[in-house]
């Protein structure tokens, strides 16, 4: 069974930094594009980063482009995604989400960030 | 590309056929998809490829293109059928994913 499992959300303030991450297991990790997916009751849900299996394809969403950065470990079976300079709209529930094409066929149960003085 | 869904929301019987539309700004999108939420849960997978179904599907849902317009179609709807559905585009030049505003489907 595919399981993904997202960590390391939390609160934190206009212009701090967060890491969250991703375990993934259940599916043989090195054969998958992974991506970081958001949610927000106001607008909804929007795609944030993606990474190709062999690392050698990332893309990025303009609202996170030069702030965020998506990685993955692919011995530990992990995806991350580092976010800095942090905005009261980057306030979401982010879920990780596994690949089938273009489209995102497995998500994780998401892990939710809070930016906020 | 930008994808407009419409209704936003909608209320319907068990039993009714219900269809949610999604249309691509800009062109033909490369790609689309629907998913379906319930409350508290991750969004599932339902059609890809516009009209490809997930093994999970029941047969009542189809999903189908035509020109710049997808359409999710419920023949007959069910309880658990209630639920938010989302469509997805993805264009692979440049590289982007969007999502439509959803649609609330409830009793």
């Amino acid at each position: 069974e595919v399981q993904l499992v997202e960590s390391g959300g939390g609160l934190v303030k206009p212009g701090g930094s967060l890491r969250l991450s991703c375990a993934a297991s259940g599916f043989t990790f090195t054969s998958y594009n992974m991506n970081w997916v958001r949610q927000t009751p106001g607008k909804g849900l929007e795609w944030v980063a993606s990474i190709s299996s062999s690392r050698d394809s990332i893309y990025y969403a303009d609202s996170v482009k030069g702030r965020f950065t998506i990685s993955r470990d692919n011995a530990k079976n992990s995806i991350y995604l580092q976010m800095n300079s942090l905005r009261a709209e980057d306030t979401a529930l982010y879920y990780c989400a596994r690949d089938l094409g273009w489209y995102f066929q497995h998500w994780g149960l998401g892990t939710l960030v809070t930016v906020s003085s | 590309i930008q994808l407009t869904q419409s209704p936003s929301s909608l209320s319907a019987s068990v039993g009714d056929r219900v269809t949610i539309t999604c249309r691509a700004s800009q062109g033909i999108a490369s790609g689309l998809a629907w998913y379906q939420q319930k409350p508290g849960k991750p969004p599932k997978l339902m059609i890809y490829d516009g009209s490809s179904l997930e093994s999970w599907v029941p047969s009542r849902f189809s999903g189908r293109r035509s020109g710049t317009d997808f359409t999710l179609t419920i023949t007959s709807l069910q309880p658990e059928d209630f639920a938010t559905y989302y469509c997805q585009q993805f264009d692979s030049f440049p590289h982007w994913l969007s999502f439509g505003g959803g649609t609330r489907v409830e009793i």
